[in-house]
């Protein structure tokens, strides 16, 4: 059974760095049949996508995050990170990383995620 | 605001039917972009109930089905129960090269 597990801090400071892993175990990262996504959510809001990672590292972002976000690999250890620089309060957020089968769509940045990781709250603040 | 227009609340009574709509626009949804639904129950991670448009993965009940028409799509779940009580989203793609997910829509079980 897959499953995925984010890891990282739960307080950053104002403009600071937010880092997070996500591990995979079940699976490997490595396979080119999936592509592997990051969304958040701001407490008692909705579903915000990040970025997401193809072929062991290739990458595409939200263009309104693109300036501050890198998604990166690391399949040795079946894990890929993010990390989304210069945080400010509106960065406050469960954050989770998902799975997206490359055979879900027509539209390969188009995916749909099947599985999630259980979330893990970043909170923002001095 | 969300790219893509979900209606805040929905509520149906326990056997009844329901649907939630997703309301997009020539560059997400009428540009042919496949629409995804998800549950959402609280304090749990968003799970997949409808992929490309119409298809439900393993595992989901038949109560629930989707259709697309146009810069919209829809949600559709029949034979409501409690445990269906949850957010729902839906998501596409935007010729803006994002991924959007709609803003949610909040189901009550009466």
């Amino acid at each position: 059974q897959l499953q995925l597990q984010e890891s990282g801090p739960g307080l950053v400071k104002p403009s600071e760095t937010l880092s997070l892993t996500c591990t995979v175990s079940g699976g490997s990262i490595s396979s080119t049949r999936y592509y592997w996504g990051w969304i958040r959510q701001p407490p008692g809001k909705g579903l915000e996508w990040i970025g997401s990672m193809y072929d062991s590292g290739s990458t595409y972002y939200n263009p309104s995050l693109k300036s501050r976000v890198t998604i990166s690999v690391d399949t040795s250890k079946n894990h890929f990170s993010l990390k989304l620089n210069s945080v400010t309060a509106a960065d406050t957020a469960v954050y989770y990383c998902a799975r997206a089968p490359s055979t879900y769509s027509s539209s390969r940045y188009g995916l749909p995620f099947d599985y999630w990781g259980q979330g893990t709250l970043v909170t923002v603040s001095s | 605001q969300s790219v893509l227009t979900q209606p805040p609340s929905v509520s149906g009574a326990p056997g009844q039917r329901v649907t939630i709509s997703c309301t997009g626009s020539s560059s997400n949804i009428g540009a042919g972009y496949d629409v995804h639904w998800y549950q959402q129950l609280p304090g749990t991670a968003p799970k997949l109930l409808i992929y490309g448009d119409i298809n439900r993965p393993s595992g989901v009940p038949d109560r629930f089905s989707a259709s697309k028409s146009g810069t919209s799509a829809s949600l559709a779940i029949t034979g409501l129960q409690a445990e269906d009580e949850a957010d729902y989203y839906c998501q596409s793609y935007d010729n803006s090269l994002s991924v959007i997910f709609g803003g949610g829509t909040k189901l009550t079980v009466l």
